[in-house]
């Protein structure tokens, strides 16, 4: 089973800065690396897939970078909507997910 | 738009058996792979099961695999997933996700969930 690791597990950030969350995969998945976004008795919701691709309707301010084991969200300037909870999944064997960086307000 | 709609939740003892439903619109249904994914309280995302778009393969996680089963009814555009021997780690929010791509499949859609919790 290919293990994913996010980090930080809790990230501080004040609304309009940047936030860099970090996905590590336990062995190669290519491109093959989604991020999702979950929200308070929500379900989740994709934003990232094939690792940089944003999904239909996600705002510019979110990216992603990465290939192989390493992967990056980054949200260029946090509006408060986007405080949440983001998980990273390969989807190259199988399907795992990351344990979560929650996004917390500053 | 896409809509998937769980339901068939609920309280159950250790030991038995419940199913649980997704009902899928917006989307021709019988074209995509479906799957099971859940949420334990304050936990993160475990994959559980998938459905190919026919029905015809199935495969699930270690953690389920001899105990639930996943089927789906393209007829009346409905995902299942029975779950037998229900243990106290099954406790969970059950979402049913969409299946895209091509070669690899990530979910683009998913339910609103449904929980289950397995307790005495």
């Amino acid at each position: 089973e290919i293990m994913m690791t996010q980090s930080p597990a809790t990230l501080s950030v004040s609304p309009g800065e940047r936030a860099t969350l970090s996905c590590r995969a336990s062995q190669s998945v290519s491109s093959n690396l989604a991020w999702y976004q979950q929200k308070p008795g929500q379900a989740p919701r994709l934003l990232i897939y094939a690792a940089s691709t944003r999904a239909t309707g996600v705002p510019a301010r979110f990216s992603g970078s990465g290939s192989g084991t390493e992967f990056t969200l980054t949200i260029s300037s946090l509006q408060s909507e986007d405080f949440a909870v983001y998980y990273c999944q390969q989807y190259n064997n199988w399907w795992t997910f990351g344990q979560g960086t929650k996004v917390e307000i500053k | 738009q896409v809509q998937l709609v769980e339901s068939g939740g609920g309280v159950v003892q250790p030991g038995r058996s419940l199913r649980v439903s997704c009902v899928a619109s917006g989307f021709t249904f019988s074209g995509h792979g479906m799957h099971w994914v859940r949420q334990a309280p304050g936990k993160g995302l475990e994959w559980v099961a998938v459905v190919s778009f026919d029905g015809s393969n199935k495969f699930y996680a270690d953690s389920v695999k001899g105990r639930f089963i996943i089927s789906r009814d393209n007829s009346k555009n409905t995902l299942f997933l029975q779950m037998n021997s229900l243990g106290t780690d099954d406790t969970a929010v059950y979402y049913c996700a969409r299946q895209v791509g091509s070669g690899v499949y990530y979910h683009d859609s998913w339910g609103q969930g449904t929980l289950v919790t397995v307790s005495a």
